[in-house]
């Protein structure tokens, strides 16, 4: 199965931004909505970002999302200590009939 | 509230079969598609099934090489993965989560805690 490709980690200072970016194609990136889920440790992952730029209710504003051509992107304002985290893309693939996801960034708090 | 719980994950030998449940509660269940997302240990998310909210339509990764099957009961409004000849690689957490769709393409919002198998002689 395909794979998004994601940075293996980044980090940052507190109250910094950070992006972390998602390289596909045309058959997923370029055609479908792009979402995010961020996962701690030991536990399921959560829904951060769909439809490229929309955030579920209780995720916070410093998190936005964008997109591309075949690439989307993930931004953290204002980076926290509670951000530590993992975070995965993923998207629709058409041509695998199929969610594809990024190989995943973690994140850490300098 | 959404609530998705699987249940059914254990340790099982090398080319033996495992059937997973999750149970769902909170939201209208047949009015659903369903997915199964896995993790290995220390590994990322790998999406491996999809079936539509009639389980009329099934999608698979192509990495299962045929050897699991989604299903549903919408009666007892219960996902389920039947994976047979299991393989070591096949170790892993397994999720349920809810797909939804909206014009512009589709997403999971809600996922289940988690089911642990653990594919070992």
């Amino acid at each position: 199965q395909s794979v998004l490709t994601q940075p293996p980690s980044t980090s940052g200072t507190p109250g910094q931004r950070i992006t972390i970016s998602c390289s596909g194609s045309n058959s997923n990136v370029g055609k479908n909505p792009v979402n995010w889920y961020q996962q701690h440790p030991g536990a399921a992952p959560k829904l951060l970002i769909f439809n490229f730029n929309q955030r579920p209710s209780g995720v916070p504003e410093r998190f936005s999302g964008s997109r591309s051509d075949t690439s989307a992107s993930l931004a953290i304002d204002g980076l926290q200590s509670e951000d530590v985290a993992h975070y995965y893309c993923v998207a629709w693939d058409d041509s695998v009939n199929g969610y594809v996801f990024g190989t995943g960034t973690e994140v850490s708090v300098l | 509230d959404v609530r998705l719980e699987e249940s059914g994950g254990k340790t099982e030998q090398p080319g033996r079969s495992l059937r997973l449940s999750c149970e769902a509660s909170g939201f209208t269940f047949s009015s659903y598609s369903m997915n199964w997302v896995r993790q290995a240990p220390g590994k990322g998310l790998e999406w491996i099934s999809y079936i539509s909210g009639g389980g009329e339509t099934t999608y698979y990764a192509d990495s299962l090489e045929g050897r699991f099957v989604v299903s549903r009961d919408n009666a007892k409004k219960s996902l389920y993965l039947q994976m047979n000849r299991l393989r070591a690689d096949d170790t892993a957490v397994y999720y349920c989560t809810r797909d939804i769709l909206i014009p512009s393409g589709r997403f999971f919002d809600n996922w289940g805690q988690g089911a642990l198998v653990t594919v070992s002689s």
